[in-house]
């Protein structure tokens, strides 16, 4: 079946670092990606998308990109902001409807 | 997009009760979807939806333990029957926007059994 796998955290990073979440998955055919996020105090949200190979899904500074040959889709940020604290979700769409999540990724940004 | 409001937004109740947590959505959808997310946990698909036909759950979720309605194409109902402590989580609703490229949330019913 489907899965997908990210990196646990919680991760802690300063002010304008550079932000990379690990994604991986496992899929038959040719799954869509997502990346959700949710706020503190707010539902789930989309952040990101990409549909096929080698696509790049970006949004508010945030860049993913599709890539097929590793089964990837690692978020990356070059300059964070603590408004960007948050649990971070990686996300797929196989042949089925629902959506198949990760674990989460709680990113902490300190000032 | 679509505006989704799930009640109750929380909720606290005794083993072996049942509790029943609406879904309605501003546009007509043809499926909707329940998931559940546990503490610290992922989110977890239970069940799709289906306006006029049962619901199709997922492997570990049987229809005797989470029974869910869909009488039109705007409201879903998920009833957790028979609750236990390990039932405690939060339970979301989600459909895909009329675009069927972004999948929308609830803001979820975060579930206590004591």
């Amino acid at each position: 079946g489907n899965s997908v796998t990210q990196m646990e955290g919680p991760v802690t990073l300063s002010e304008e670092a550079f932000l990379t979440i690990n994604c991986t998955y496992t899929a038959t055919g040719y799954p869509s990606l997502f990346w959700y996020v949710q706020y503190p105090g707010e539902g789930l949200q989309l952040l990101l998308k990409a549909t096929k190979a080698d696509d790049k899904g970006s949004n508010k500074g945030f860049e993913a990109t599709y890539r097929k040959e590793t089964t990837s889709f690692h978020l990356e940020k070059g300059s964070v902001q603590v408004s960007d604290s948050a649990v971070y979700f990686c996300a797929l769409r196989g042949g089925a409807d629902g959506l198949t999540f990760g674990k989460g990724t709680h990113l902490i940004i300190q000032p | 997009s679509a505006v989704i409001s799930q009640k109750p937004s929380r909720d606290i109740c005794q083993r072996g009760t049942s509790l029943t947590i609406q879904c309605q959505v501003d546009s007509q959808v043809t499926m909707m979807f329940w998931y559940r997310q546990q503490p610290g946990q992922s989110l977890t698909l239970i069940a799709t939806a289906n306006q006029g036909s049962e619901a199709t759950y997922e492997s570990g979720f049987v229809i005797d333990k989470f029974p869910i309605s869909r009488p039109n194409l705007t409201f879903s109902t998920l009833t957790v029957s028979n609750m236990s402590p390990e039932d405690s989580s939060i339970y979301l609703c989600s459909v895909w926007g009329e675009m069927n490229t972004e999948a929308f949330f609830g803001q979820g019913t975060r579930l206590t059994v004591v």
